[in-house]
């Protein structure tokens, strides 16, 4: 059975730094690419890109480039999302998702989410 | 990349049928036969329903259905059911290689 399970919530001040993780099970980890999807509050479904772990290639959304950092370790079969520097408006919850298919970038299997808080 | 646009809400009784539209650009809906479609209950993570405009994944109902017409994509759902009412997305992938989301219609069941 294929799953992704997401590290826990976290509350942040600004200007703190954030990994937060996406574990993937039940499938190869490495032939898949696996995407992050930002879910404001009350608002709507926003890609933010995705990661091949098989080889770390690497795709963003224009809105996302320079504000975040995907990354993968496949010795764990692990997605990261990371901030350098928190800010109010990266209070979120936050999904992985698996991209099913490269050719169309379905995802078919999702994370339960990680709600991020980020206050002062 | 500008979202896709989706109509904020569409209702409807149960046993009616519903359509939801997706209007995209030439880069995006109306040159790939790669929209897809997900429902979100509130509370829970997005569930795949529709991909490749109109192909169902293994264990959703035949009730959602997709099409495409120009820059159009469309979702119906009919016999609808209160199970069915939640948030639906439209998403497309685009010339730039990657995946865009429509901004979500809210289904309320009457």
């Amino acid at each position: 059975e294929v799953q992704l399970v997401q590290s826990g919530a976290e509350v942040k001040k600004p200007g703190e730094s954030l990994k937060i993780s996406c574990k993937g099970s039940g499938y190869s980890f490495t032939s898949y690419w696996i995407g992050w999807v930002r879910q404001m509050p009350g608002k709507g479904l926003e890609w933010m890109g995705i990661i091949y772990p098989g080889d770390s290639d690497t795709r963003y959304s224009p809105s996302f480039q320079g504000q975040v950092t995907i990354s993968a370790d496949k010795s764990i079969s692990t997605a990261y999302l990371q901030w350098s520097s928190l800010k109010a408006s990266d209070t979120a919850m936050y999904y992985c998702a698996r991209v099913g298919s490269s050719r169309n970038l379905k995802f078919d299997y999702w994370g339960q989410g990680t709600l991020v808080t980020v206050s002062s | 990349q500008s979202a896709l646009t989706q109509p904020a809400s569409v209702s409807g009784s149960p046993g009616q049928s519903i359509t939801i539209s997706c209007t995209g650009t030439s880069s995006d809906v109306g040159y790939y036969n790669y929209v897809s479609w997900y429902q979100q209950h509130p509370g829970k993570a997005p569930k795949l329903m529709i991909y490749d405009v109109s192909n169902r994944p293994s264990g959703v109902s035949n009730r959602f259905s997709g099409s495409k017409s120009g820059n159009t994509a469309s979702l119906t759902i009919s016999g609808l059911q209160a199970e069915d009412e939640a948030v639906y997305y439209c998403s497309s992938y685009t010339s730039s290689r990657i995946l865009v989301f429509g901004g979500g219609t809210k289904l309320t069941v009457l």
